[in-house]
């Protein structure tokens, strides 16, 4: 499973846009790029899913440049409720094993 | 989407007794997940358990300390057992999305404290 790497923590305010950035170097052929958002108290849910270019739901935007060695998962116009732990996973969906990180601490502020 | 509910939600337990979790799930699923998420920390997957298959563990986890049961589509426990005050933390199931990918649905967890 291809490691990632991002940041600990995110501050942000109501309103603006949160971008976080996972670096995955030695991500497979094979491989998707996942997000997912944890709650205090909760599991953790699916966000959004993609292996190249961009990808866009209702929730977020997930841009995944050429080389694939980076990811930023785009998050328009947070809200308080925005608060959360975010965790990029890279792996081959087939495989089902999902491998978390850290993940980042997004702290939404008034 | 599936829906999934666990019991209990959370439990003191005292060192060496084992406590039983159940994951219920509202559609038939091939697949089920267990995950420890301790005190602070990322989720680390136990095992997974596929109905009428014996559980196959990650490393670091043992059949003895965490059996599984998976007697239907439907439904999982998990057995923490002798438990021991490192073994406080969150366990989540989880089931995989029918229509593949790395979509997974999450209970929401049972908080275990051991004393």
């Amino acid at each position: 499973l291809a490691k990632t790497t991002q940041p600990i923590s995110m501050d942000s305010y109501e309103g603006q846009e949160v971008n976080i950035t996972c670096s995955h170097n030695n991500i497979a052929t094979n491989d998707y790029i996942t997000w997912y958002q944890q709650f205090p108290s909760q599991g953790p849910r699916f966000i959004i899913q993609g292996y190249k270019t961009k990808v866009t739901n209702e929730v977020a935007s997930l841009f995944i440049p050429a080389d694939r060695k980076s990811s930023t998962l785009s998050l328009p116009r947070v809200s308080l409720s925005d608060t959360a732990v975010y965790y990029c996973l890279v792996g081959d969906p087939n495989d089902y094993k999902l491998s978390f990180g850290a993940g980042t601490t997004v702290t939404v502020r008034a | 989407s599936a829906v999934i509910s666990q019991k209990p939600s959370r439990d003191i337990c005292q060192r060496g007794t084992s406590l039983t979790i159940q994951c219920q799930v509202d559609s038939q699923v091939t697949m089920m997940f267990w995950y420890r998420q301790q005190p602070g920390q990322s989720l680390t997957l136990i095992a997974t358990a596929n109905q009428g298959s014996e559980a196959t563990y990650e490393s670091g986890f043992v059949i003895d300390k965490f059996p599984i049961s998976r007697p239907n589509l439907t439904f999982s426990t998990l057995t923490v057992s002798n438990m021991s005050p490192e073994d406080s933390s969150i366990y989540l199931c989880s089931v995989e999305d029918r229509l593949g990918g790395y979509e997974q649905y999450f209970g929401p967890g049972t908080r275990l404290t051991v004393t």
